[in-house]
């Protein structure tokens, strides 16, 4: 079975600095992963997602993932934080039946000034 | 387009009670999921619709729980009799293809006192 785990629940970072969320996933076959966000009183929304190709794939608002098959790591980058940045953040990777979705804990990424 | 939308945003419901959430999905999507959060938990499947048919309800927690897609349009969820350890944010996804993006709606904050 399939399993995700987000390093740290909450992340604080500057305004300016290097954001990175991490998630390592566990997979008995070549995984689909997806990272997305909550905003506040919203749903999820897709940042990016890794299925075949390339292994760092870039998703919106400048956030970038890399997937790294010897580390069974897919973490989150993003060069320079913003306050809209603010959010929770889930990893995700789909089951081997190309149905559902297996979630991490989710990582509450903190932005100050 | 219309996204995913779920109604009531917020229910809060004594134990014992019935309650009915509900589910729009993206029109033409035929696969439609429920996941659930549990407070401090990782967001987990719930079960899996394709068209009107159950393809995956392995995520269902116990038979108090029923959800119903007639048509295969809208969803129910049903929670009858509810329990303290029912609440949590339900949220309710569509996707056009089995492994294709899954489209999340704001979810229902349900609260069992």
């Amino acid at each position: 079975a399939q399993s995700v785990t987000q390093l740290g629940s909450h992340v604080s970072v500057s305004e300016g600095a290097l954001v990175l969320l991490r998630c390592n996933y566990s997979s008995s076959v070549p995984p689909y992963l997806f990272w997305y966000v909550q905003y506040p009183n919203q749903g999820l929304q897709l940042l990016l997602k890794y299925t075949t190709g390339a292994t760092l794939v870039k998703g919106i608002n400048g956030f970038e993932a890399e997937f790294k098959k010897s580390e069974t790591s897919f973490h989150l980058t993003k060069p320079s934080a913003h306050m809209s940045d603010a959010a929770e953040y889930f990893c995700a990777v789909l089951n081997s039946g190309y149905s559902t979705l297996t979630f991490g804990k989710g990582t509450m990424l903190l932005v100050s000034p | 387009e219309a996204g995913v939308t779920q109604f009531p945003s917020h229910s809060v419901i004594e134990k014992g009670q019935t309650v009915t959430l509900r589910c729009d999905p993206i029109s033409g999507h035929d696969n439609l999921y429920w996941y659930r959060r549990v407070m401090g938990k990782e967001i987990k499947f719930l079960l899996h619709f394709v068209k009107e048919s159950k393809q995956d309800e392995s995520g269902m927690p116990n038979n108090r729980f029923l959800a119903e897609r007639t048509g295969g349009t809208y969803s129910t969820l049903k929670v009858q009799p509810a329990e303290l350890e029912d609440s949590g944010v339900y949220f309710c996804a569509s996707s056009q293809e089995l492994n294709s993006e899954q489209f999340f709606g704001p979810g229902t904050r349900l609260t069992v006192l």
